[in-house]
């Protein structure tokens, strides 16, 4: 069975400073798909980005990088000279590359709260 | 660009009434997944639809049910509407097989009183 996990339930930083965000997987299948969202307060579910299982080069979009660690089971997401508005949940996903439906199994998600 | 619209933003109910909510995926986008998302937890998936006909079942209570309809939009209906059933349901679209990358909704918050 899929399973996403991520151990911090909630983290608070400073303005400016580094944060990172941790998710741990569990799938059988050899080829699969993993997902960050965001979730600000105002609720809705933003898309982050995206990672096949044969792609493990880590990735960065401007404040945002993320490192993917097939060794480990670990899809981790950092946040650099984090902002205010970088407060939000953060949710990591999975889904299977086989079949048409291919929904999501979520983490519990990580509340990242950036103070001023 | 276009995004995901679903309606309504809010319903408010008591229980053992019935609701409707409705989806309506970006253009082209041929899947629609539906989750339901508890204070404090996690999106639960509930069902999609891909090309109009049922694609994936998940932890959808018998009480709901969805179809996608000849123009992609899809709705879900809740009958017998109990407190437990108080949430945010998010509608998500996506290319299908093509490209799996799931583009959410805002949401509609459900309040069962």
């Amino acid at each position: 069975a899929q399973k996403v996990t991520q151990a911090q339930t909630e983290i608070s930083v400073v303005e400016k400073e580094d944060v990172t965000l941790d998710c741990v997987y569990e799938t059988r299948d050899t080829t699969y798909y993993l997902f960050w969202y965001k979730q600000p307060p105002s609720g809705e579910l933003v898309f982050l980005i995206r990672r096949n299982s044969f792609d493990e080069q880590n990735e960065i979009s401007g404040r945002y990088s993320w490192n993917f660690q097939k060794s480990t089971s670990s899809f981790n997401f950092t946040i650099t000279a984090s902002q205010v508005v970088d407060s939000a949940v953060y949710f990591c996903a999975l889904s299977e590359a086989e079949g048409y439906g291919q929904n999501f199994v979520f983490g519990p998600g990580t509340r990242l709260s950036v103070l001023p | 660009a276009a995004g995901v619209i679903q309606s309504p933003r809010h319903l408010i109910k008591e229980k053992r009434e019935t609701a409707t909510l409705k989806c309506y995926p970006i253009p082209r986008h041929d899947t629609v997944y539906w989750y339901q998302q508890g204070p404090g937890q996690d999106p639960q998936f509930l069902i999609s639809f891909y090309e109009k006909m049922q694609s994936d079942k998940g932890s959808i209570p018998d009480r709901f049910s969805a179809q996608q309809f000849s123009d992609y939009h899809s709705e879900l209906n809740m009958s017998s509407l109990e407190l437990g059933d108080s949430a945010l349901y998010f509608c998500a679209s996506s290319l299908g097989r093509q490209d799996n990358i799931q583009y959410f909704g805002a949401g509609t918050r459900l309040s069962v009183l």
